[in-house]
Order: C-alpha cells, then structure tokens, then sequence
C-alpha cells in the first residue's frame, strides 16, 4: 500500500523567501502525485499534479514540484513566498486519479511572516 | 458553475446521537469521495462512488458509518450513534472520474460530538 509523509509539521517563513515543502512517498509503481493547498476554513485546492511526463510540474499560485523516483520526493517549491500563502499543504499519492487508493500526507503548516 | 456544497458546515451532536452530512458534487461529475480530517491529521479517505458501480466502502472505519448517492449525484453520509472520536471535518469531493480529473472538494462539515 502506497503512504505518504511529509516531515515538516510547521515550516514558517518570512515574505518574499523562498520555500520548499517536502514530500516522500512509498508505492511499487510509478504514482500519481499531488499537492493541496487547505487556507483557513477553506476545503482543499489543487495546486498542481504529477502523472507523467517532465518530471518538474508548473502549478497555479507560483508554485512548483519536481518527482525524483531515485529519492521518492515530489518537493513542492515557490521561489518568493506572498502571504496569502499562508495555508496547510497536503501532498497526496494514488495508484490512479480515481481516488480509491489514494493516500493523504498529515500535511504541512505554513506561516509566513510579514 | 457551482462548486461542491456541503451542509450543515457546522453540527454540534450528543454523543449516541445518529447524524447526515450532505454532499452536493459538480454537475455532471461522476465520481464522489467523502474523506474525514481529524485535528492536525491528514485526509483519511471514507468512501467512493463512481458511476452507476458499487461504492468503495473499504475506508469506512465501523459500520456505524454509511452512505448512499442518490440518483448519481447528491451523498449523504450518515453516522449513527455517534462517539467523540468521531469529531472532524468531513470532507466531499468530486470529479469528472476521467484518469485526468482532478478532485475537486468543498468546504467541508465539521462535526462535534459532545
């Protein structure tokens, strides 16, 4: 069974930094990657998704992920953190974009200082 | 359009109480996901319906827990006699079911079980 970790609880940042979000996962085959972006008492927004193909994703908001399978990661980045950034991030992992097996991390908590 | 709905987005229940949570998808989406996220947790996948097939209902944690998709749109979830751990966002999503489809979620139900 596929599982995802992410080993950063809280990162906290200031305005205008860059940032990166780690995320590794485990799964036999090559996997179907994302991340989601939670803002406060908002439902989860896909920021950008991996299946195939060139392993660096553009994503909305700026933000970016490479897939390297030699390290299983799926880093998310950003090179100049806004502060409506501020957000829980989840990275998620699926054997298909169907959802059946599809693996939440326990997500990242961002903070960014004015 | 619309994106997905949830109601009530807040439910305050006594604990041995039975409760609905009610998920309106996109239009036109056929796949429907309901997931739970406990305080500082990731996404704990529940349930999946796709189409006219048979749900998936391999994450359902008891059998207290159930749910149905009327018509192939509107979900219901329902828990009956509540516990506290059962406190948590419960969140729906859809998506158009392709393998490119994208989950799309709502604002979730946070429900507390006192």
């Amino acid at each position: 069974a596929q599982s995802v970790t992410q080993p950063d609880i809280h990162i906290t940042v200031s305005e205008g930094a860059s940032l990166e979000l780690r995320c590794n996962y485990s799964y036999g085959a090559t996997p179907y990657l994302f991340w989601y972006v939670q803002s406060p008492g908002q439902g989860l927004q896909l920021l950008l998704k991996y299946f195939s193909g060139d392993t660096l994703v553009q994503g909305i908001k700026g933000f970016e992920a490479e897939f390297k399978r030699s390290q299983s990661s799926f880093n998310l980045r950003k090179p100049s953190v806004h502060w409506s950034d501020a957000a829980e991030y989840f990275c998620a992992v699926g054997e298909d974009n169907y959802g059946q097996n599809f693996v939440f991390g326990p997500g990242t908590r961002l903070s960014v200082l004015p | 359009g619309a994106g997905v709905s949830q109601s009530p987005s807040n439910k305050v229940t006594e604990k041995g109480k039975d409760v609905e949570l009610r998920c309106d998808p996109i239009s036109g989406h056929t796949a429907l996901y309901w997931y739970r996220q406990s305080l500082g947790q990731g996404l704990e996948f529940l349930i999946y319906f796709q189409g006219n097939s048979a749900p998936d209902k391999s994450g359902l944690p008891s059998d207290r827990f159930s749910a149905e998709r009327t018509g192939g749109s509107v979900s219901t979830l329902t828990i009956q006699r509540t516990q506290q751990e059962d406190s948590a966002v419960y969140l729906c999503a859809s998506s158009r079911g392709s393998r490119s489809g994208e989950q799309y979620f709502g604002p979730g139900t946070r429900l507390t079980v006192t």
